[in-house]
């Protein structure tokens, strides 16, 4: 069964202290993985799309890696302002569906 | 461009009403989806449509139906609501022209059926 698992559920950290996040998925192929940022009483924002295993985006403070079975999120020298859910998300081949994660909840302390 | 946009934004309803859930996008995307988010349950998908006149199931479609009569709009209704429908609705949109087919969400629509 097609599925993704983030870890950790919620994570604290102090401002400046940067970390990762994780997103492990298990599908019969991977057309994309996705990332999106989500803050409370609003819709997810897209961050960014990997295609293929060995490929980084970059964003500001933030870079996705992928690798055959999971995704990071790495988050350097975070502020207050990254305090968010961050969502991961696959699109597995042959289909129109994406399936998600629950997430990871992410505050930073200033 | 607005991107996605839904209406409305909060409503409370008694068990047995039905309304509808109006979601639009201005991105000229071909796909269109309707998803409900719940605490632990990350966001599971209820129809789709790959195109304008055409929907289907997605993986929680029961107690709901849906309609896209436009290609920017996409409709959500619940004809006989139930206390388990309480949610978060949010629209998303996406296409495949020019290879990314990122989905695009709207702001959502915070629905409690008492």
């Amino acid at each position: 069964e097609d599925q993704v698992t983030q870890s950790p559920e919620a994570l604290r950290l102090q401002e400046g202290e940067s970390s990762s996040l994780n997103c492990s998925y298990t599908v019969s192929g991977l057309r994309g993985l996705f990332w999106y940022r989500q803050d409370p009483g609003k819709g997810p924002e897209f961050l960014f799309t990997l295609y293929s295993a060995g490929e980084e985006k970059e964003k500001e403070r933030l870079k996705a890696t992928l690798t055959k079975k999971e995704s990071f999120l790495h988050i350097t020298a975070p502020k207050p302002e990254d305090s968010a859910t961050y969502l991961c998300a696959v699109h597995p081949p042959g289909t129109y569906k994406y399936i998600f994660g629950t997430g990871t909840r992410l505050k930073v302390l200033a | 461009n607005a991107g996605v946009t839904q209406t409305p934004k909060f409503r409370v309803l008694k068990t047995g009403q039905s309304m509808t859930l109006l979601c639009a996008q201005d991105m000229n995307h071909e796909y269109m989806y309707w998803y409900r988010q719940d605490p632990g349950m990350g966001l599971r998908l209820i129809h789709y449509s790959v195109g304008e006149g055409t929907t289907a199931k997605g993986e929680v479609p029961d107690g709901y139906n849906v309609s896209r009569l436009k290609k920017q709009n996409f409709l959500l209704g619940l004809e006989s609501a139930a206390p388990s429908q309480t949610s978060v609705y949010f629209c998303a949109s996406s296409t495949i022209a020019g290879g990314p087919d990122t989905q695009y969400f709207g702001p959502g629509t915070r629905l409690t059926v008492l």
